[in-house]
Order: C-alpha cells, then sequence, then structure tokens
C-alpha cells in the first residue's frame, strides 16, 4: 500500500514569490491535514479536512496561505506571498477511522524562502 | 492551552535502555501517542495508549502512563544504533480531533 505522497519534496524562492504544495493521502483515508514543522519544533496543525470540508483551520494565516481539497483526495496548500518566515518542513497526513486514529505521514517539503 | 513538553536530548549506549519522558497539561486526553521520525522523513506511529491505561508494551516498547501527573514515558529495551531518531510525544484531547505535539527528543544511541 503507497503512503502518503508529498510534492515537491524541496522547494527555493525568493520571498514574496507564490509556492504550493502537493498531497495524495492514503487511499480511502477521509481525514486530512497540513502541519508546519519549523526545526527544532513538532508539527502544528493549519488545517483539517474531513473529505473536502475544513473543519479546522484556525491556525492557518489566511492572508496569505490558502488550502483546497478537491473531491475529498489531493490537497494543495498554497502562500503567496511567502515571506522569510515561512521556511519550514510541511507535512502532510491522513488518517482513516482506526482505533487510536493514527495519522500517516508523508515525508514533507522542506521550504527554504531567500 | 494545551502544551505538551519533552526534554531535547537523550544519550545512551548501544545495548542500554533508553527512557524518553514527557508531561502534558490536558487532562481530557484520550489518547497519548509516540512518533519516531528519522532525518528527511515524516513522523511514524511507534505506539500509543489509551488514558483509561497504565501501561503498554509491544516488543522492545513499554509506554507508562502516570495520569494524575500527566507524565508519559518510552522505554525502548536493547537500544540499537538505528533507534537514533528524534521522539515525540503527542496527546489528543476530547475537545476536538486536534492532536498535539512536542517539540521531540532527539535520541543519540553511541556504538
Amino acid at each position: 500500500e503507497a503512503g502518503v505522497v508529498q510534492s515537491p519534496r524541496y522547494k527555493i524562492i525568493e520571498k514574496k514569490q507564490p509556492v504550493a504544495f502537493w498531497c495524495n493521502p492514503i487511499s480511502g483515508h477521509n481525514t486530512l491535514y497540513w502541519y508546519l514543522q519549523n526545526l527544532g519544533q513538532g508539527p502544528e496543525l493549519l488545517i483539517r479536512y474531513e473529505n473536502e470540508e475544513a473543519v479546522d483551520d484556525s491556525q492557518l494565516p489566511k492572508d496569505r496561505f490558502s488550502a483546497e481539497r478537491l473531491k475529498g483526495v489531493d490537497s494543495t496548500l498554497k502562500i503567496q506571498p511567502a515571506e522569510l518566515g515561512d521556511s519550514a518542513v510541511y507535512l502532510c497526513a491522513s488518517s482513516g477511522y482506526l482505533e487510536g486514529d493514527e495519522q500517516f505521514f508523508g515525508p514533507g517539503t522542506r521550504l527554504t524562502v531567500l | 492551552g494545551e502544551d505538551v513538553e519533552q526534554s531535547l536530548f537523550l544519550s545512551v549506549r548501544e545495548g542500554d535502555s533508553s527512557v524518553i519522558n514527557c508531561t502534558y497539561t490536558d487532562s481530557s486526553s484520550t489518547y497519548l501517542y509516540w512518533y519516531k521520525q528519522e532525518p528527511g522523513a515524516g513522523l511514524q506511529l511507534l505506539t500509543y495508549i489509551f488514558s483509561n491505561m497504565d501501561m503498554k508494551q509491544d516488543q522492545r516498547l513499554t509506554v507508562l502512563l502516570n495520569k494524575k501527573d500527566k507524565h508519559l514515558s518510552l522505554r525502548i529495551a536493547d537500544t540499537q544504533t538505528g533507534d537514533s531518531a528524534i521522539y515525540f510525544c503527542a496527546e489528543k484531547g476530547t475537545g476536538g480531533f486536534k492532536t498535539i505535539f512536542g517539540a521531540g527528543t532527539r535520541l543519540f544511541v553511541k556504538a
């Protein structure tokens, strides 16, 4: 079974440029998460989807960040415009209806803003 | 708000036991987790414990939960160099589906 797929793995952009990250969750997983992981920190939730509905986006900086999950499968996270402080790893995770509600993480996209 | 705290570093010799500790603040936690992250990879669930349990053992891993003190520990028996990684403690409360992660403990295993 394929795991959570993310692309690109690495992205380097100049500040004020736009950037987008893509995530393909594990087949059948209804819940999809986007996390931000700063260096030396644990993941922090940006947004959670149940199918195509964003049910928790309270930590998403909506002035520059947007996300969508079309048809309740793949998801895209966008930053426009990017700032120096956005340099971090962006992790996507998904979960199904399993005991313990285990989240399966992708490898992440490492963003560097110059 | 909810918070999860861990020590930042732990160094052990190969073959010894490792004990990684974590404290949390949410008294309504339902599940508590231990995730492992290797360089350049996402997090991988190692084990979890339901809040009404005191202990859970899974091969080399033993999880102890002290709900009164809001303290969680992960013991790795016979630690190997391949266990070198960052270990994250996390908790999920009953207030929603939000999982709160600690900052991670970096485990170094010396051969």
